[in-house]
């Protein structure tokens, strides 16, 4: 069975950061291009980022270039995102997620989310 | 970016209802459009992709059609468990991109 679990979230101040963590498990992680995508309390769902199998190619939203750093670690079956220069806009669920194919690409497994509150 | 809209917003179904969703891109996407069903709390999961293929486990009641800009999901025969929030997204172009969703409730 496919899961994914994120972790991480809570509230930050503008301007903080904040590490999301996700735990792979049921597939060959390494196998798989990988995503976070968000969606905002009453929003459709928006994609953030993704990362090849083997971590050289990412590619993100434009409203996170330069503030946001997508990573993973195949050895331990985990995606991260790192995030910096937090705004409220960035105030959202935040979901791993399974790319079946190179990007653009749908997802086809999701975690429960981690929240991220941005506030002072 | 592309642009994806979604009607009706909201829409009030009775079980055993057929029930039709559309979706418009703002511009030709071919077939590069999948449907995602939400419930509360949870992450949406995929239903169709490519515009008309039904991804494995899905239920058989689900179907979509269009290609271009045009695009609809249908549920036949609307299950207890369909009431939910429908999302079509494009993975035509980077980024890709979101509808606003239809949220489907119990008439």
């Amino acid at each position: 069975e496919v899961k994914l679990v994120e972790s991480g979230g809570g509230l930050v101040p503008p301007g903080g950061s904040l590490r999301l963590s996700c735990a792979a498990s049921g597939f060959t992680f390494r196998s798989y291009w990988m995503s976070w995508v968000r969606q905002a309390p009453g929003k459709g769902p928006e994609w953030v980022a993704s990362i090849k199998q083997d971590g050289n190619e990412k590619w993100y939203v434009d409203s996170v270039k330069g503030r946001f750093t997508i990573s993973r670690d195949n050895a331990k079956n985990s995606l991260s995102l790192q995030m910096t220069s937090l705004t409220a806009e960035d105030t959202a669920m935040y979901f791993c997620a399974r790319d079946p194919y190179p990007p653009p690409s749908f997802f086809d497994y999701g975690g429960q989310g981690t929240l991220v509150t941005v506030s002072s | 970016d592309i642009q994806l809209t979604q009607s009706p917003s909201f829409l009030s179904a009775s079980v055993g209802d057929r029930v039709t969703i559309t979706c418009r891109a703002s511009q030709g996407i071919s077939t590069y459009l999948v449907w995602y069903q939400q419930t509360p709390g949870k992450a949406p999961k995929v239903l169709i992709y490519g515009a008309s293929t039904l991804q494995s486990g899905a239920p058989s009641r689900f179907s979509g059609s269009g290609s271009g800009t045009d695009f609809t999901l249908t549920i036949n025969y609307l299950q207890p468990e369909d009431f939910a929030t429908y999302y079509c997204q494009q993975v035509k172009n980077y980024p890709p991109t979101f509808g606003p969703g239809t949220k489907v409730d119990v008439k």
